[in-house]
């Protein structure tokens, strides 16, 4: 079974900052999922990289698969940024996904 | 309209009652998958789905049921609710090996 690490656990920033989540796994992987949850509790699918680089609007997630490592960066913070993102990896069947426990973002006006 | 859909949004329940969750799709995926999360633990798969004829157990299938009444359709059943099935439940959907979409959740509470 994949083991599925995501660190900061909670962090706390000032909108404008540049932020980093990071994660690890421990098996190799075909691809690996980035989530955001917001305080509501839904789910929303923000990234699904196998290789290299994404980037949609102020979201960059990055994948070293040599490494079993990925970060997902926030540039210019914003409030509306607070929520809990979760990093998740095929490794429950059929591509049901294993996931990190997640990182809280709290981002200050 | 949201094309992943679960009812009920809210459940309180009593120990050994039945229990049935629902999950709907409007994508036309093939694959559904149902979750559970619980705070500090993450989510974790319970069944999954790859079409109307395939069931697989997931992570943590013990005290649940599912059925996949259709492609669009993929219920979970708690056949004597606990206590510790306490949760918010969500179910996913996936086209082959892409992103997954999720629905809302469901809060279910066992007293």
């Amino acid at each position: 079974k994949n083991e599925v690490e995501q660190s900061p656990q909670n962090l706390t920033a000032q909108e404008g900052e540049f932020i980093t989540i990071n994660c690890s796994y421990s098996v190799g992987i075909s691809a690996l999922h980035w989530l955001q949850q917001h305080p509501g509790g839904g789910i929303v699918s923000l990234f699904m990289l196998s290789s290299g680089k994404k980037k949609h609007g102020r979201l960059i997630a990055t994948i070293n698969i040599q490494e079993k490592h990925s970060s997902l960066h926030i540039t210019a913070s914003h409030p509306r940024d607070s929520a809990v993102y979760i990093c998740a990896v095929p490794g429950g069947g059929a591509d049901g996904l294993t996931f990190g426990k997640g990182t809280h973002l709290i981002i200050q006006p | 309209d949201a094309d992943v859909t679960q009812t009920p949004r809210n459940r309180i329940t009593k120990t050994g009652k039945r229990i049935m969750l629902e999950c709907s799709q409007t994508k036309g995926h093939d694959r559904m998958y149902w979750y559970r999360q619980d705070p500090g633990l993450g989510l974790r798969l319970i069944y999954y789905s790859f079409d109307v004829k395939d069931i697989n157990k997931g992570e943590i299938s013990d005290g649940y049921s599912v059925s996949r009444q259709a492609q669009a359709k993929f219920s979970l059943s708690l056949e004597s609710a606990i206590p510790n099935q306490t949760a918010l439940y969500f179910c996913a959907t996936q086209a082959g090996r892409s992103e997954q979409f999720f629905g809302p959740g469901t809060r279910l509470t066992v007293l």
